[in-house]
């Protein structure tokens, strides 16, 4: 199957420092990709869903300044947490179609720890 | 507005035998329906995907079922492993975009 990556795959931070996550498609190309958030025990909620080339779609209760999501090329989309604290402390897990494949199948990547001080 | 439910909650057996998650989903226009696995910390792994068009779809010791009229799916695991311990997820698309994931089946294979 197609693979997706992310990094970093933990990451510890300050409260009110700015954490960028990456989602790379590595051996597809992805017009869209998707970004959840999973609390433990608890299944995936989508944050966001980001195009390339244009500006993402957030969901309900997901704040856009907060959360900001940039999709700049085929194969690469950036979460950056601003102004991070406790409560964003989660697991982030980005995912993929590819294009090639009109399947529907989503890949996912290996997830993101973010744990705020 | 999609709503999916998996039962059961966690799951422990015996290593050798067989068993069956079960996945309901409230709305059956769905286009495919899509089972991951989950290990501790980790991201998701594609099990198996099935169109809607098909009613089951196999892949080594796993085969996974899809009745679209009853809103049902059911993944089954034949001859179980200690290795088989994880979470079981299911998901079917909510619209044209969004996964759906039901809360998942934790899993344990005792050896």
């Amino acid at each position: 199957g197609a693979v997706v990556s992310q990094h970093p795959s933990r990451v510890i931070c300050k409260s009110g420092t700015s954490v960028k996550i990456e989602c790379r498609s590595l051996d597809f190309q992805a017009t869209t990709m998707f970004w959840y958030r999973q609390f433990p025990k608890q299944s995936l909620m989508l944050m966001a869903t980001s195009n390339e080339g244009s500006k993402a779609t957030y969901e309900q209760g997901v704040e856009k300044d907060k959360f900001l999501i940039n999709h700049a090329s085929l194969t690469l989309s950036t979460l950056t947490v601003t102004s991070a604290h406790p409560e964003d402390s989660s697991f982030y897990i980005c995912s993929a179609r590819d294009l090639a494949v009109n399947t529907g199948e989503l890949f996912f990547g290996e997830g993101s720890r973010l744990t705020v001080l | 507005k999609q709503e999916v439910t998996q039962i059961p909650a966690a799951l422990s057996v015996p290593e050798g035998e067989n068993l069956v998650l079960n996945c309901s989903f409230t709305d059956s226009a769905i286009y495919n329906l899509q089972w991951f696995r989950q290990d501790p910390g980790k991201g998701l792994t594609s099990l198996l995907l099935i169109q809607s068009s098909q009613r089951e779809q196999t892949s080594g010791r796993l085969n996974a079922s899809l009745d679209k009229s009853s809103g049902r799916s059911t993944l089954y695991i034949a001859a179980s492993q200690p290795g088989d311990s994880a979470t079981y997820l299911c998901a079917v698309p909510q619209g044209a975009q969004k996964l759906v994931f039901g809360q998942g089946t934790r899993l344990t294979i005792n050896p």
